[in-house]
């Protein structure tokens, strides 16, 4: 079965744009989280949606937005960009939440502010 | 805060021979913890877990050891291969909490 569907790779923005990155869970899976990896930091949980509902939200300024859409595709927002926000994202898919072998992680998107 | 911390940014270890990763946390209210391998360029791939009620997972050649008095985990790989290189992450989580809490991950490279 197909993983979980991240776009877009790679993405180059300047200081002060705004972003979109999706992500297409598994299918079936109802469950999508949001993190964030830079060097140093491992990754930080930005944020989870369960059937189109924030459940949970991370430490991050209202810069940083999601939401869920009733196929269960997400979409994340990040305005008035900063050079700080230059990381790689990363979006989980899950039947119902963060639990071991269930819980998968798609590739990516490297997003790079200039 | 750093709730999860892997002290190790790297560890190079010789092919064949025991790879151990360690992980401490400073929450009490963990429940579950998991290690993810990550590759470059892909996202992070579960490897396994275990259960605050357990002090020790097996799965083929990786080990979870969980010392709940010490806050400690750690992963032990045997034999170590060249294809264990990668980026390993410890993760924990709270019982009804839906996110993990990673460390910042340890390079590990197998040297053959």
């Amino acid at each position: 079965k197909a993983g979980v569907t991240q776009t877009p790779r790679y993405l180059i923005k300047t200081r002060g744009q705004q972003v979109t990155l999706s992500c297409s869970p598994i299918s079936g899976h109802r469950s999508v989280s949001w993190y964030q990896q830079t060097p140093g930091q491992g990754l930080q949980f930005l944020f989870e949606y369960f059937s189109e509902t924030q459940r949970n939200k991370g430490n991050f300024p209202g810069r940083f937005s999601g939401r869920q859409f009733s196929n269960s595709r997400s979409e994340m927002n990040v305005s008035t960009l900063e050079l700080g926000d230059s990381a790689l994202y990363l979006c989980a898919s899950s039947l119902e939440g963060a639990r071991g072998y269930g819980y998968t992680f798609g590739s990516g998107t490297r997003l790079t502010v200039v | 805060d750093q709730q999860v911390k892997q002290n190790s940014p790297s560890l190079s270890v010789q092919e064949g021979r025991i790879s151990i990763l360690n992980c401490d946390y400073t929450n009490s209210m963990f429940d579950y913890f998991l290690w993810y391998k990550k590759y470059p360029a892909e996202g992070p791939t579960f490897l396994i877990s275990i259960s605050s009620i357990k002090d020790k997972n097996e799965d083929g050649r990786f080990t979870v050891f969980l010392n709940k008095s010490a806050k400690h985990l750690s992963l032990h790989i045997v034999p170590s291969q060249p294809g264990d290189s990668a980026v390993y992450f410890c993760a924990a989580k709270s019982e009804g909490a839906q996110k993990l809490v990673f460390g910042q991950g340890t390079r590990l490279t197998i040297n053959p």
